[in-house]
């Protein structure tokens, strides 16, 4: 167990729909990272919040948003979902979100759109 | 760029069997991290190793054993003796050594032990 939950486990939902993820990072980090792994992308960095701000983007979709909360559980929204947006979304966290950290994941959250 | 090559998808061996995943990188910067994940049948993505490009020292760590080679920019991993529970996919990943802390995966290689 990393200390890092995530929920819902699992979801399912319809094209156009939104949905929102929730993660709460283990005890005592300030950083938050998202990312997807499908089956043709693989595993993809989507973004990262320290300590309530947004630090960095990669290759995240301009219908999905983040949040990062003072209490440092994070929110990732996806909406006008599409059936390609299917995938497992995992969310990791980090003591500092330096490059020397190492970051722990969460669980998952298995998204299907159908 | 950053790229992590896992060339091989999937590797099938017998219980008590020694395996090697190999993992081949590309990076133009001189400091990086090298890290190896697993994935098992579950789904949860487990840290097993993180690994600074300054230490080529080997690492074991029971059955567990981790190659880098900095000359031929690899950081190979050996599972000594597989057991059934080792079955899992197993990710590569290398994030640079300053700015933001972005992982980049390999395709990640599947190890299935069979009994």
């Amino acid at each position: 167990d990393s200390g890092v939950t995530q929920t819902p486990k699992h979801l399912i939902t319809a094209t156009g729909q939104r949905v929102t993820l929730r993660c709460s990072p283990r005890s005592g980090d300030l950083s938050v990272y998202w990312y997807q792994q499908s089956l043709d992308q693989g595993l993809q960095f989507l973004i990262q919040y320290y300590n309530g701000e947004e630090r960095a983007k990669g290759n995240i979709l301009e219908r999905f948003s983040a949040q990062q909360f003072p209490d440092l559980h994070s929110e990732l929204n996806l909406s006008s979902l599409e059936l390609g947006d299917s995938a497992l979304y995992f969310c990791a966290s980090s003591p500092h979100g330096e490059t020397t950290d190492t970051q722990y994941f969460g669980p998952g959250t298995r998204l299907t759109v159908l | 760029a950053q790229k992590v090559t896992q060339a091989q998808t999937e590797i099938s061996v017998v219980e008590k069997e020694d395996v090697t995943l190999d993992c081949v990188y590309e990076t133009r910067d001189t400091t990086y991290y090298l890290f190896w994940y697993k994935q098992p049948p579950s789904g949860e993505l487990v840290f097993l190793i993180r690994r600074n490009s300054f230490d080529e020292q080997n690492e074991i760590s029971g059955r567990y054993s981790w190659n880098f080679q900095k000359s031929t920019s690899s950081f190979n991993f050996t599972i000594t003796a597989s057991q059934v529970v080792d079955s899992a996919v197993y990710f590569c990943a290398l994030s640079k050594e300053t700015g933001f802390q972005k992982l980049v995966f390999g395709t990640g290689t599947r190890l299935l032990v069979s009994p």
